[in-house]
């Protein structure tokens, strides 16, 4: 079974760019998460769908990240305009359901913003 | 505001010894707790889950779980160096499916 894949794996950009990630989860899986995870700090959700619906993006800085997912499978994450504090690597998962199911995590994007 | 509390270590334990990992959250009503261990410069993998309060084991693992107390723990049993990374503990609520994040225990296992 493969995993969850996500491209580029790292990205430089300068500060005011713009950037986008791309995530596909494991086959079947109807639930895919987006964390942002900072040097020291443990994951952060930035946004859950279940299939191709928002579940979840409390935490989702609306006015410059956005994100969707087309046809329930594959996700793109978006930052326009990148701020210096957007360095972090940026997590995909998916999980079955998204009741109690364990999460799968990919590979990860690490984000530098100059 | 939900929390996970971690000591950030570094918790360094020799070869062959018991590593004891802690982890206290904030939300009583919390059904669901994981354990993940994540090797420097990789992703998040899953070590084990537990619902219930007591213990459950899996091979060189030990989770404790207690909900009175709030308190979820990990032993690991005869630590290989190759248990040396950060361990984060996660929590699922009852009401979403969101998991709330403590930010990792690094141990370090020396040989």
């Amino acid at each position: 079974e493969a995993g969850v894949a996500q491209s580029p794996r790292y990205k430089i950009i300068e500060k005011r760019q713009s950037v986008a990630f791309w995530c596909n989860p494991i086959s079947g899986h109807a639930t895919l998460y987006w964390y942002q995870q900072i040097l020291g700090q443990g994951p952060k959700l930035l946004i859950q769908f279940q299939n191709n619906g928002v579940v979840d993006d409390s935490q989702l800085p609306k006015d410059r990240f956005s994100a969707e997912r087309l046809k329930g499978v594959d996700s793109t994450l978006k930052i326009q305009p990148a701020k210096l504090e957007d360095s972090a690597v940026y997590l995909c998962a998916s999980s079955l359901t998204g009741s109690t199911d364990t999460q799968y995590f990919g590979p990860g994007t690490r984000l530098t913003v100059l | 505001q939900k929390e996970v509390e971690q000591n950030s270590g570094p918790l360094s334990v020799p070869e062959g010894a018991i590593a004891s990992l802690n982890c206290t959250y904030s939300d009583r009503g919390s059904q669901s707790f994981f354990w993940y261990r994540q090797y420097s410069g990789k992703s998040p993998e899953l070590i084990m889950f537990i619902y219930s309060n007591g213990d459950k084991e899996d091979g060189r693992f030990t989770a404790q779980l207690n909900k009175a107390s709030q308190y979820v723990s990990l032993l690991i049993r005869d630590s290989q160096p190759s248990d040396s990374a950060t361990y984060l503990c996660a929590v699922k609520g009852d009401s979403n499916y969101q998991l709330i994040w403590g930010a990792g225990t690094k141990l370090i296992i020396k040989p």
